[in-house]
């Protein structure tokens, strides 16, 4: 059983472009979590998405930033006009539908860079 | 507002128990879990307490005080590999994960 993957693993994109990280969740999982990590601090949580419905994004800034995870497909979190604030580890963790203690299995992350 | 307190780094010496403790101040509570995280990955899951008491796995143990609103990860027989940040996370009333910014456990010989 395959983990959650994330691609691309690195990505460096220069101020002003737009950065498109993607995750596929474990097979069977239907809850994605979206977080972001800066350098020697901890977990900051963006959004929490089921299969074409955004639940709760209370973490996530009110521009630039938009997730999505459609019936098909991974789930997408998109990052529009970078800045170099945005530098940071993206993680995503799935969960399944129903689980005794609804643990979240985080892929690799996707560390991104703003140059 | 919502608040996990962990001590920022603590070291130990390899072959030593250490304690890693967390309190908490949240709007609800669902479960308290423990991650591992080594440097440049993702963190892994380690243990997961919703009654009070001592939850033992192997080398490590978690334990929960709900009414102190308190946990700690007991690490025994610690190795060189145990070198990494340990977060603690809480689930609120609305079952979304609260993070602690971890603590970073330094192994020496």
């Amino acid at each position: 059983n395959a983990g959650v993957m994330q691609n691309p693993r690195h990505l460096v994109r220069r101020r002003g472009q737009e950065a498109r990280l993607r995750c596929s969740p474990m097979k069977g999982h239907s809850h994605v979590y979206w977080y972001r990590q800066l350098p020697e601090e901890g977990l900051k949580f963006m959004v929490y998405l089921q299969k074409e419905n955004i639940i709760d994004e209370s973490g996530m800034p009110k521009e630039r930033f938009s997730a999505e995870f459609p019936k098909e497909g991974p789930s997408i979190l998109r990052i529009q006009q970078v800045v170099r604030g945005d530098s940071a580890a993206y993680f995503c963790a799935s969960s399944p539908l129903t689980s005794s203690s609804y643990e979240q299995y985080f892929g690799p992350g996707t560390r991104l860079t703003v140059t | 507002g919502q608040n996990i307190d962990q001590p920022t780094e603590m070291t130990a010496t390899e072959g030593a128990i250490v304690q890693i403790n967390c309190t908490y101040q949240t709007s609800g509570f669902n479960g308290l879990f423990w991650y591992q995280q080594h440097a440049g990955e993702a963190p892994t899951f380690l243990s997961y307490n919703v009654l009070d008491g001592l939850e033992e796995k192997g080398r490590f143990s978690s334990f929960l005080s709900r009414s102190k609103g308190y946990s700690y990860l007991l690490l025994k027989e610690l190795q060189m590999k145990d070198s990494a940040s340990y977060l603690c996370a809480v689930r609120d009333s609305n079952y979304q994960l609260i993070w602690g910014a971890g603590t970073k456990l330094i192994i020496k010989p």
